[in-house]
Protein backbone atom coordinates (compact mmCIF):
# COMPACT_ATOMS: atom_id res chain seq x y z
CA UNK A 1 0.00 0.00 0.00
CA UNK A 2 2.19 3.17 -1.29
CA UNK A 3 -0.42 5.39 -0.95
CA UNK A 4 -0.46 8.48 -3.05
CA UNK A 5 2.37 9.05 -5.56
CA UNK A 6 3.83 11.52 -7.57
CA UNK A 7 5.80 11.81 -10.24
CA UNK A 8 8.57 13.38 -11.23
CA UNK A 9 9.81 14.50 -7.31
CA UNK A 10 11.90 17.47 -8.78
CA UNK A 11 11.44 19.46 -12.13
CA UNK A 12 13.30 22.02 -13.89
CA UNK A 13 11.88 23.75 -17.10
CA UNK A 14 11.62 26.96 -19.30
CA UNK A 15 9.33 29.49 -19.85
CA UNK A 16 7.23 28.07 -22.69
CA UNK A 17 8.17 24.45 -21.93
CA UNK A 18 5.09 21.87 -21.18
CA UNK A 19 5.20 18.93 -18.77
CA UNK A 20 2.61 17.03 -16.80
CA UNK A 21 2.67 15.92 -13.38
CA UNK A 22 1.77 12.30 -12.85
CA UNK A 23 -0.43 11.36 -9.14
CA UNK A 24 -1.45 7.46 -8.51
CA UNK A 25 -3.82 6.67 -5.02
CA UNK A 26 -4.15 2.70 -4.46
CA UNK A 27 -6.51 3.23 -1.75
CA UNK A 28 -9.85 3.60 -3.90
CA UNK A 29 -10.63 7.21 -2.92
CA UNK A 30 -13.17 8.93 -5.45
CA UNK A 31 -12.14 12.38 -4.47
CA UNK A 32 -8.56 13.12 -5.80
CA UNK A 33 -7.44 16.85 -5.86
CA UNK A 34 -3.97 19.28 -6.94
CA UNK A 35 -2.96 22.06 -5.05
CA UNK A 36 0.17 23.83 -4.94
CA UNK A 37 1.98 25.37 -2.07
CA UNK A 38 4.17 28.60 -2.13
CA UNK A 39 5.21 30.15 0.77
CA UNK A 40 2.91 32.31 3.37
CA UNK A 41 -0.39 31.04 1.41
CA UNK A 42 -0.87 27.65 2.69
CA UNK A 43 -2.14 25.16 0.55
CA UNK A 44 -3.90 26.62 -3.12
CA UNK A 45 -6.44 23.74 -4.76
CA UNK A 46 -5.86 23.95 -8.83
CA UNK A 47 -8.59 21.45 -9.68
CA UNK A 48 -10.03 18.43 -8.56
CA UNK A 49 -12.15 15.48 -8.84
CA UNK A 50 -14.77 14.29 -6.97
CA UNK A 51 -15.00 11.25 -8.90
CA UNK A 52 -13.63 9.01 -11.96
CA UNK A 53 -15.09 11.13 -15.14
CA UNK A 54 -15.60 14.58 -13.40
CA UNK A 55 -13.27 17.44 -13.25
CA UNK A 56 -13.48 20.99 -11.80
CA UNK A 57 -11.77 24.07 -10.94
CA UNK A 58 -10.16 25.26 -8.16
CA UNK A 59 -9.70 28.52 -6.45
CA UNK A 60 -6.34 28.90 -9.08
CA UNK A 61 -6.79 27.15 -12.35
CA UNK A 62 -5.36 29.03 -15.07
CA UNK A 63 -2.60 27.71 -16.46
CA UNK A 64 -3.43 24.55 -15.85
CA UNK A 65 -5.11 21.00 -17.23
CA UNK A 66 -6.04 18.05 -15.33
CA UNK A 67 -7.25 14.52 -16.59
CA UNK A 68 -8.53 12.16 -14.43
CA UNK A 69 -7.93 9.30 -16.12
CA UNK A 70 -9.26 6.67 -14.44
CA UNK A 71 -10.41 5.92 -10.73
CA UNK A 72 -6.30 5.91 -9.35
CA UNK A 73 -4.87 8.03 -11.55
CA UNK A 74 -4.84 12.42 -12.05
CA UNK A 75 -2.61 14.26 -13.65
CA UNK A 76 -1.91 17.96 -13.98
CA UNK A 77 -0.56 19.44 -16.95
CA UNK A 78 0.91 22.88 -17.62
CA UNK A 79 0.70 23.66 -21.48
CA UNK A 80 3.31 26.85 -21.49
CA UNK A 81 4.94 27.38 -17.88
CA UNK A 82 5.80 30.31 -16.87
CA UNK A 83 7.77 31.74 -13.89
CA UNK A 84 4.94 32.44 -11.77
CA UNK A 85 4.00 28.40 -11.53
CA UNK A 86 7.31 28.22 -9.86
CA UNK A 87 5.69 26.22 -6.78
CA UNK A 88 5.61 22.76 -4.80
CA UNK A 89 2.63 20.59 -5.82
CA UNK A 90 0.82 18.30 -4.40
CA UNK A 91 -1.54 15.87 -5.06
CA UNK A 92 -3.90 14.22 -2.40
CA UNK A 93 -6.80 12.22 -2.04
CA UNK A 94 -9.81 11.42 0.09
CA UNK A 95 -13.55 10.24 0.80
CA UNK A 96 -16.09 11.95 1.68
CA UNK A 97 -15.78 13.34 4.82
CA UNK A 98 -12.14 11.72 6.29
CA UNK A 99 -8.78 13.54 6.10
CA UNK A 100 -6.84 13.92 3.04
CA UNK A 101 -3.80 12.16 2.10
CA UNK A 102 -1.00 13.63 0.34
CA UNK A 103 1.42 12.46 -1.78
CA UNK A 104 5.30 13.94 -1.33
CA UNK A 105 4.90 16.62 -3.65
CA UNK A 106 6.69 17.47 -6.99
CA UNK A 107 9.02 20.63 -6.23
CA UNK A 108 9.39 22.61 -10.03
CA UNK A 109 10.87 25.62 -11.05
CA UNK A 110 10.38 27.10 -13.87
CA UNK A 111 13.48 30.24 -15.52
CA UNK B 1 -16.30 33.84 1.58
CA UNK B 2 -14.43 31.23 3.45
CA UNK B 3 -11.58 31.43 5.09
CA UNK B 4 -8.57 29.93 8.31
CA UNK B 5 -6.50 31.93 10.12
CA UNK B 6 -3.72 30.82 11.73
CA UNK B 7 -2.50 33.93 13.66
CA UNK B 8 0.88 33.26 13.88
CA UNK B 9 3.79 32.89 11.17
CA UNK B 10 5.93 31.15 14.12
CA UNK B 11 5.68 29.99 17.77
CA UNK B 12 8.62 29.55 19.99
CA UNK B 13 8.89 26.60 23.00
CA UNK B 14 10.97 25.22 24.69
CA UNK B 15 11.30 21.62 25.12
CA UNK B 16 9.15 19.92 27.72
CA UNK B 17 7.00 23.09 27.71
CA UNK B 18 3.42 22.66 26.46
CA UNK B 19 2.45 24.11 23.35
CA UNK B 20 -0.23 25.99 21.40
CA UNK B 21 -1.29 26.27 17.58
CA UNK B 22 -3.80 28.36 16.68
CA UNK B 23 -6.29 28.48 14.58
CA UNK B 24 -9.70 30.29 13.88
CA UNK B 25 -12.21 30.20 10.82
CA UNK B 26 -14.75 31.52 8.73
CA UNK B 27 -17.56 28.85 6.99
CA UNK B 28 -21.04 28.78 6.87
CA UNK B 29 -22.66 25.61 8.56
CA UNK B 30 -20.79 22.83 11.00
CA UNK B 31 -17.21 21.96 9.18
CA UNK B 32 -14.88 19.29 9.47
CA UNK B 33 -11.61 20.45 11.24
CA UNK B 34 -8.40 18.96 11.11
CA UNK B 35 -4.75 19.36 11.40
CA UNK B 36 -1.94 18.61 9.37
CA UNK B 37 2.02 18.51 10.05
CA UNK B 38 4.56 18.85 7.57
CA UNK B 39 8.26 18.19 7.99
CA UNK B 40 11.00 19.72 5.26
CA UNK B 41 10.72 18.39 1.90
CA UNK B 42 7.49 16.15 3.13
CA UNK B 43 3.65 16.06 2.22
CA UNK B 44 1.52 17.23 4.89
CA UNK B 45 0.38 14.06 7.19
CA UNK B 46 -2.70 13.89 9.16
CA UNK B 47 -2.90 14.97 12.87
CA UNK B 48 -6.40 14.48 13.99
CA UNK B 49 -10.07 15.86 13.24
CA UNK B 50 -13.05 17.02 14.68
CA UNK B 51 -16.33 16.23 13.27
CA UNK B 52 -18.64 15.77 15.71
CA UNK B 53 -18.61 14.69 19.31
CA UNK B 54 -16.26 15.84 22.46
CA UNK B 55 -14.55 18.96 21.63
CA UNK B 56 -11.31 17.70 22.48
CA UNK B 57 -10.23 15.44 20.01
CA UNK B 58 -6.81 13.69 20.42
CA UNK B 59 -4.48 12.76 17.23
CA UNK B 60 -1.13 11.76 16.80
CA UNK B 61 2.09 12.06 18.60
CA UNK B 62 0.53 13.10 21.60
CA UNK B 63 -1.01 16.02 20.17
CA UNK B 64 -4.99 17.07 20.85
CA UNK B 65 -6.88 19.52 19.85
CA UNK B 66 -9.78 21.98 21.10
CA UNK B 67 -13.05 23.00 19.39
CA UNK B 68 -14.55 25.99 20.81
CA UNK B 69 -18.00 26.53 18.41
CA UNK B 70 -18.71 29.90 19.97
CA UNK B 71 -14.97 31.49 19.32
CA UNK B 72 -14.89 29.42 15.88
CA UNK B 73 -11.48 27.87 16.70
CA UNK B 74 -9.86 24.79 16.57
CA UNK B 75 -6.16 25.11 18.41
CA UNK B 76 -3.49 22.62 18.29
CA UNK B 77 -1.93 21.17 21.83
CA UNK B 78 0.47 19.24 22.88
CA UNK B 79 1.38 19.10 26.78
CA UNK B 80 5.22 18.30 26.28
CA UNK B 81 6.79 19.80 23.43
CA UNK B 82 9.63 17.61 21.69
CA UNK B 83 12.34 19.04 19.25
CA UNK B 84 11.17 16.56 16.38
CA UNK B 85 7.86 18.54 16.98
CA UNK B 86 9.14 20.88 15.36
CA UNK B 87 7.70 20.96 11.67
CA UNK B 88 5.17 23.62 9.71
CA UNK B 89 1.42 22.97 11.41
CA UNK B 90 -1.10 23.60 9.00
CA UNK B 91 -5.04 24.03 9.89
CA UNK B 92 -7.70 23.12 7.35
CA UNK B 93 -12.15 22.97 7.71
CA UNK B 94 -13.90 21.39 4.85
CA UNK B 95 -17.45 22.95 4.88
CA UNK B 96 -20.15 20.27 3.98
CA UNK B 97 -19.76 19.53 0.67
CA UNK B 98 -17.22 21.44 -0.39
CA UNK B 99 -13.54 21.09 -0.93
CA UNK B 100 -11.03 21.61 1.96
CA UNK B 101 -9.59 25.45 3.19
CA UNK B 102 -6.17 25.34 4.78
CA UNK B 103 -4.77 28.29 6.77
CA UNK B 104 -1.70 29.43 5.73
CA UNK B 105 0.25 27.74 8.21
CA UNK B 106 2.38 28.18 11.58
CA UNK B 107 5.90 27.68 11.78
CA UNK B 108 6.76 25.44 15.16
CA UNK B 109 10.07 25.51 16.83
CA UNK B 110 11.01 23.62 19.57
CA UNK B 111 14.03 24.90 21.24
CA UNK B 112 16.35 21.77 23.13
Amino acid sequence: NAGVTQTPKFQVLKTGQSMTLQCAQDMNHNSMYWYRQDPGMGLRLIYYSASEGTTDKGEVPNGYNVSRLNKREFSLRLESAAPSQTSVYFCASTYTKDEQFFGPGTRLTVL
Amino acid sequence: AQSVAQPEDQVNVAEGNPLTVKCTYSVSGNPYLFWYVQYPNRGLQFLLKYITGDNLVKGSYGFEAEFNKSQTSFHLKKPSALVSDSALYFCAVRPYGQNFVFGPGTRLSVLP
